[in-house]
């Protein structure tokens, strides 16, 4: 079965510091794949996706995130964070042609002033 | 645009009650409709999904049901919950093109006591 893994459970960084959350998957064929996140209080929303063409796709909020089909990753990054990234971000992947949303367990960062 | 509604936010029920949760669409017509749970420190699993009225994938066996009694509502439901069910609840939905963007609504708190 298809799975997602998101290595990082919890991260914590000061303000401006990079950052860089990893996520593999294991599936071989085409995928669609996401990041969201989810704000304390708010909705899960769509951070970026990635369905064709340029392997590296910006989000929002200056995200950035690089799908490597060699290594199966598709790790997200943002060059200077904000306490107000402070978030739970979750990887999700889509096989291709299927309704199914296979979701990591998700990372949480603190980022502190 | 879309909208998508889940109410209540909150519910706390007794062991052994029934449940019902329901989720509206608007904005859109024919939508793909999913029900996730959101369990402390796991990622969402997908429960359910629906491609139209009257069709129901289950994904996960337990003692939760869903139903889709109009095109853009989607109602999960259960005959006697179990400690085991409590949990966030999010509803999504996606345009029926396959693999496309699942976009949440704000979910449901349920504790069962």
């Amino acid at each position: 079965a298809q799975s997602v893994s998101q290595h990082n459970h919890h991260v914590i960084l000061s303000e401006a510091a990079s950052l860089e959350l990893g996520c593999n998957y294991s599936y071989g064929g085409t995928v669609n794949l996401f990041w969201y996140v989810q704000y304390p209080g708010q909705h899960l929303q769509l951070l970026l996706k990635y369905f064709s063409g340029d392997p590296l796709v910006k989000g929002i909020k200056g995200f950035e995130a690089e799908f490597i089909k060699s290594k199966f990753s598709f790790n997200l990054r943002k060059p200077s964070v904000q306490w107000s990234d402070t978030a739970e971000y979750f990887c999700a992947v889509i096989v291709y042609n299927t309704d199914k949303l296979i979701f990591g367990t998700g990372t949480r960062l603190q980022v502190f002033p | 645009s879309q909208t998508i509604h889940q109410w209540p936010a909150t519910l706390v029920q007794p062991v052994g009650s029934p449940l019902s949760l329901e989720c509206t669409v608007e904005g859109t017509s024919n939508p793909n409709l999913y029900w996730y749970r959101q369990a402390a420190g796991r990622g969402l699993q997908l429960l359910f999904y629906s491609v139209g009225i009257g069709q129901i994938s289950s994904e996960v066996p337990q003692n939760l049901s869903a139903s889709r009694p109009q095109d853009r509502q989607f109602i999960l439901s259960s005959k006697k919950l179990l400690l085991s069910d409590s949990g966030f609840y999010l509803c999504a939905w996606s345009a029926t093109r396959a693999g496309d963007t699942q976009y949440f609504g704000p979910g449901t708190r349920l504790t069962v006591l």
